[in-house]
């Protein structure tokens, strides 16, 4: 069964300081993998994308890395800001229409 | 910038009653999805369009819905007789291309928030 599972459920942060969230997955056929960061009651907005060849991926202070192997991703955000407070989601495409199976998330509080 | 939009933001209805809710997608992209969220579970993949036809469906997405594309620009999922478990928020998104290149984004629009009662 396809699933990509999250950890940890939640965290919190105060600002300034760096995190890292972690992503496993078992989707199959994989297509690519997706961070996407959603706020309460928002669509999910795209930060990364990377297919089985990239290894890591970076946005401003948003970096992503895939372990393709392993089938492991992560999501590595420095010096947190009050505004990156959201779900941030791990999101596996499978598929040529790019299907995407959504993890539960991680909940991030940054607090000042 | 573009974006997808969605009407209505918040639809109430009764158990039984049909419902519609629209969407307008990015101007230029030719794929087309909808997802719903039970509040607090995960987001979950419903139904994927293109060329005027349903290319993949989840089995969330039973004979009680369809989707259609009456225009050039509206993009719209109908539930034929709504059930309580059938409240959530549903994502309407859309991608220029698809495949396995990483240039593929699909972009979500902001929600609708069905509620039956």
């Amino acid at each position: 069964k396809n699933q990509v599972e999250q950890s940890p459920q939640s965290l919190i942060i105060l600002e300034g300081k760096n995190c890292t969230l972690q992503c496993n997955y078992t989707v199959s056929p994989f297509s690519n993998l997706r961070w996407y960061k959603q706020d309460t009651g928002r669509g999910p907005v795209s930060l990364t994308i990377m297919t089985f060849s990239e290894n890591t991926k970076s946005n401003g202070r948003y970096t992503a890395t895939l372990d393709a192997d392993t089938k492991q991703s992560s999501l590595h955000i420095t010096a947190s800001q009050l505004s990156d407070s959201a779900s941030y989601i791990c999101v596996v495409s499978s598929g040529g229409y790019n299907k995407l199976i959504f993890g539960a998330g991680t909940r991030l509080a940054v607090h000042p | 910038e573009p974006e997808v939009t969605q009407t209505p933001s918040h639809q109430v209805t009764q158990m039984g009653q049909e419902v519609i809710l629209r969407c307008v997608p990015i101007s230029n992209h030719l794929y087309f999805y909808w997802y719903r969220q039970i509040l607090g579970q995960k987001v979950e993949f419903l139904v994927s369009f293109y060329n005027n036809e349903i290319s993949e469906k989840s089995e969330i997405f039973d004979d009680q819905f369809s989707v259609e594309r009456p225009d050039g620009s509206n993009f719209t999922l109908k539930i034929r007789s709504t059930k309580l478990e059938d409240s959530a928020m549903y994502f309407c998104a859309s991608s220029e291309m698809s495949g396995h290149s990483s240039s593929y984004e699909q972009y979500f629009g902001p929600g609708t928030r069905l509620t039956v009662t």
